[in-house]
């Protein structure tokens, strides 16, 4: 089965300085995991995704995520925190199917709501 | 530019009445999704349709239904069985069901039953 924990409801933030989200995942199998951002009343965007390659992901707006399967945590992060980042942020996972032939349905994380503070 | 359009954006009912939400996309994608939100309650699927005439339940089914008749288009019917349907709807699209695929997503039609 799979599951994901957004470790944080809220983090707040000055801008110009790092932003750090934190979600841990559990699956059975071969996870992909992504993170999402949605600004008020709007729908959901895709910031990055990991589905089995490089460890450390890049996505839009400076954004970068860690898989780190010994630790099962795929943190995003963000050196230096805009104005325009103030959102909430989702991670979610997907899991393989016992065969290994294809993936099961998203799981969606709580959410984090970021807040940036001038 | 490729996307998903759901209409309307906000959309007022007295209780008791059915409601249908509409969503379209031109992403030529095979699988599309509804999903429901609730603050502090991330989202909820509420169902999914791989192909064309062929939908299946997500985790919330009860009180809501759906066609899929052409490709394009995915809509939501909100039926007054529906317990507590005062929400914000979102539909996304997918390549297909069965790989890690992102979803894209509408931006949402906010449903407020009195």
């Amino acid at each position: 089965a799979q599951s994901v924990t957004q470790l944080d409801s809220h983090v707040s933030v000055s801008e110009g300085t790092p932003v750090l989200l934190r979600c841990n995942y559990s699956s059975s199998y071969s996870p992909s995991l992504f993170w999402y951002v949605q600004h008020p009343n709007k729908g959901l965007q895709l910031l990055l995704k990991y589905t089995s390659a490089a460890t450390l992901v890049k996505g839009i707006n400076g954004f970068e995520a860690e898989f780190k399967k010994s630790e099962t945590s795929f943190h995003l992060t963000k050196p230096s925190a805009h104005m325009s980042d103030a959102a909430e942020y989702f991670c979610v996972v997907t899991d393989q199917t016992a065969g290994g032939t294809s993936y099961g349905k998203l799981t969606f994380g709580q959410g984090t709501i970021l807040t940036v503070h001038p | 530019d490729g996307g998903i359009t759901q209409s309307p954006k906000y959309l007022f009912r007295k209780e008791g009445q059915n409601v249908t939400l509409s969503c379209e996309q031109n992403l030529n994608h095979d699988a599309m999704y509804w999903y429901r939100q609730d603050p502090g309650q991330g989202l909820r699927l509420i169902y999914y349709s791989q192909i064309v005439n062929d939908f299946q339940k997500g985790d919330i089914a009860e009180g809501y239904s759906v066609s899929r008749e052409k490709k394009e288009s995915f809509p939501l019917t909100v039926t007054s069985a529906q317990k507590n349907p005062t929400a914000f709807y979102l539909c996304a699209s997918s390549l297909s069901t069965g790989g890690p695929y992102p979803l894209h997503f509408g931006n949402g039609t906010r449903l407020t039953v009195t």
